[in-house]
């Protein structure tokens, strides 16, 4: 499957600061999903978008599909603390015959009291 | 409460040898996938079961055969183990969709 370009790799940034992370593909993709993932656990759901243009919030997350279905960005405002892990973009290529998500490389968010 | 979980959580064992990772969801979704998660934390496709049926299949050396009891499970067996499938294995499962739901993983360390 194709690897998303997912940027930046990491960032380190102090409490109360507005993060902005964002995934790019050469295809077009159906939908776009972001997962957080703590050290030791699994990725869990923030935020699913199915449509082109559609921005959607969760709390201080809030997420768009790109109008050319090649890209999605992530914004979290005022991060705390437990904002802290690795964030990956995924998605679902138009062209794939299964469900399987293509993922980013995910970007690793630290913050510092 | 658990919504998708695996079993074991760590796994040591030495090359060559042949070992499962069971996965259960409780969400009643009809498909269930398997990923690996390299050292990077890559995470990568291997299969999708869909009411027992396989529809993904990402170039997984034979060696890695998944196998569904009912549509609640998805296990993995892995035979003749190599030090290169050291990584970290998701269950993960959806509802004829995209929105998957991820278990805790199996962190896999072969010797």
């Amino acid at each position: 499957g194709q690897q998303l370009n997912q940027s930046p790799q990491s960032m380190f940034i102090q409490e109360g600061e507005d993060v902005s992370m964002n995934c790019t593909s050469s295809s077009i993709f159906n939908t776009w999903l972001w997962y957080k993932q703590d050290p030791g656990e699994g990725p869990v759901l923030l935020i699913a978008l199915y449509k082109a243009g559609e921005l959607t919030s969760n709390g201080r997350l809030t997420a768009q599909f790109g109008i050319t279905r090649k890209d999605s960005f992530l914004n979290i405002s005022a991060s705390i603390p437990s904002d802290v892990g690795i964030y990956f973009c995924a998605g679902q290529p138009r062209s794939n015959s299964g469900y399987a998500l293509n993922f980013g490389k995910g970007t690793s968010l630290l913050v510092t009291p | 409460d658990t919504a998708v979980s695996q079993t074991p959580k760590y796994l040591v064992t030495q090359m060559g040898n042949d070992k499962s990772i069971k996965c259960e969801q409780n969400l009643g979704h009809d498909t269930m996938y398997w990923y690996k998660q390299d050292s990077k934390k890559f995470l990568k496709i291997m299969f999708s079961y869909n009411n027992k049926e396989l529809i993904i299949n990402e170039t997984v050396p034979n060696r890695f055969s998944p196998k569904s009891p009912d549509k609640a499970h998805l296990n993995l067996h892995i035979n003749s183990l190599e030090l290169g499938d050291s990584a970290v294995y998701f269950c993960a499962s959806s509802q004829a969709g995209v929105t998957q739901y991820f278990g805790p993983g199996t962190r896999l360390l072969v010797l």
